[in-house]
Parts: C-alpha cells; sequence; structure tokens
C-alpha cells in the first residue's frame, strides 16, 4: 500500500519568511496529492491540492510542486503569518472511488511575529 | 466545499460502556465513508472504510468487533467503540468521499472530529 514521508517535522519561521514543506509517495499509481491544515482540536482543512496531469499550482501565498518521477511533493507557503501556525499534513492515494487518503506524519509550523 | 458533519463532538465515557459517533455528509450523496483516528500529537491513520451497503473494510491492526462500523444510508454512518477502555481515547475522524456539485473528482471531505475519552 501507499506509505507517505513528510519532513520537517517541526518548522520555526519568522513572520514574512518562507515554508517549505517536503513529501514522499512510495505507489507509483497515486495521482492526487493534498495538503491539509489542522488546528488543535479541529478536523483536517483542505488548503491546496494537485493532481499528476500538472507539476505546479498556486493559490495566493500558498503553491504546491509535485515531481512525479522522484515521487515528491511540496508545500509552499509565502510571506508567512502568525495564523499560518497549525499543523500541515500531506496526502496521498490514487484518484480512483473507495480509496481513502494515506497522510504523512505531519509537520508543526510556527510562525513568530 | 461539501459538509461533514460528526456528533458527537466530544464524548467521556467510563471503560466497558459502548459509544457511538456519527458521521453524516450533510449536501451530498456519500458513496464511501472512511474512519480515521489521531491521538495526541500524531497523524490521522485509517482504520476503515465503508461503503454504503456493504460491510466495512478494516486497516490491519484494527479490531472489527470493537470497532463496529455501519453504513446504512448515502449520508450516514456510524463508528461504535465496544467495551471501550482508556487507550481507546482518541480523537476520531470521519470522512466522506462523493460526487459533490457535478465534481468529477472524488472528493474526500473531513468532519471536525470526535474527542473521545474513556475514564
Amino acid at each position: 500500500g501507499e506509505n507517505v514521508e513528510q519532513h520537517p517535522s517541526t518548522l520555526s519561521v519568522q513572520e514574512g519568511d518562507s515554508a517549505v514543506i517536503k513529501c514522499t509517495y512510495s505507489d507509483s499509481a497515486s495521482n492526487y496529492f493534498p495538503w491539509y491544515k489542522q488546528e488543535l482540536g479541529k478536523g483536517p482543512q483542505l488548503i491546496i491540492d494537485i493532481r499528476s496531469n500538472v507539476g505546479e499550482k498556486k493559490d495566493q501565498r500558498i503553491a504546491v510542486t509535485l515531481n512525479k518521477t522522484a515521487k515528491h511533493f511540496s508545500l509552499h507557503i509565502t510571506e508567512t503569518q502568525p495564523e499560518d501556525s497549525a499543523v500541515y499534513f500531506c496526502a496521498a492515494r490514487r484518484d480512483q472511488a473507495g480509496t481513502a487518503l494515506i497522510f504523512g506524519k505531519g509537520t508543526t509550523l510556527s510562525v513568530s511575529s | 466545499g461539501a459538509v461533514v458533519s460528526q456528533h458527537p463532538s466530544w464524548v467521556i465515557c467510563k471503560s466497558g460502556t459502548s459509544v457511538k459517533i456519527e458521521c453524516r455528509s450533510l449536501d451530498f450523496q456519500a458513496t464511501t465513508m472512511f474512519w480515521y483516528r489521531q491521538f495526541p500529537k500524531q497523524s490521522l491513520m485509517l482504520m476503515a472504510t465503508s461503503n454504503e451497503g456493504s460491510k466495512a473494510t478494516y486497516e490491519q491492526g484494527v479490531e472489527k468487533d470493537k470497532f463496529l462500523i455501519n453504513h446504512a444510508s448515502l449520508t450516514l454512518s456510524t463508528l461504535t467503540v465496544t467495551s471501550a477502555h482508556p487507550e481507546d481515547s482518541s480523537f476520531y475522524i470521519c470522512s466522506a468521499t462523493g460526487l459533490a456539485w457535478g465534481s468529477a473528482y472524488n472528493e474526500q471531505f473531513f468532519g471536525p472530529g470526535t474527542r473521545l475519552t474513556v475514564l
């Protein structure tokens, strides 16, 4: 089955800096890669996703890149703000009915002002 | 996006009792629902996958007799933790997929989670 590795486990940045979180996956048939933000005591919230037919996707300060050959994808947050502080999870799965997302271990991002 | 609700949001029970958690898709038909468990400062671990009207498929290491899953309709799945023990204390999160708003993809929407504490 799918296995997702995520690094780093913790990341501290100054407000305004950029943050990068990286994930690798094992199943070459996986073709859907979402990123979630989770705040304490809440369910995960989708912030951006990418499918394997594209290499990069951007939404304002957030971008995701995908290298299918190397089987890794990354989350980029620019101009970080204190409210970006949370736990971020990457996930992967085959984009077919009934297939569950498999999550990385998470990255705790702390943005200090 | 589509909305998935869970009830209750938190529950405290005594050791040995059973607890039922409900997961509902509010504005779409969920062909498949998933149950995850999350221990403090850890990731979401998939427990089981259930399709409406079928028996759930459990992940390795998850006791199906302890974690009973029912998916009787396209909008409701329940997870019952039977004979709960303190080690079952965790954050349980459901997720649902289906064709919401004509989406061509099987989006996976998450509920807000249920905090279970077993005394």
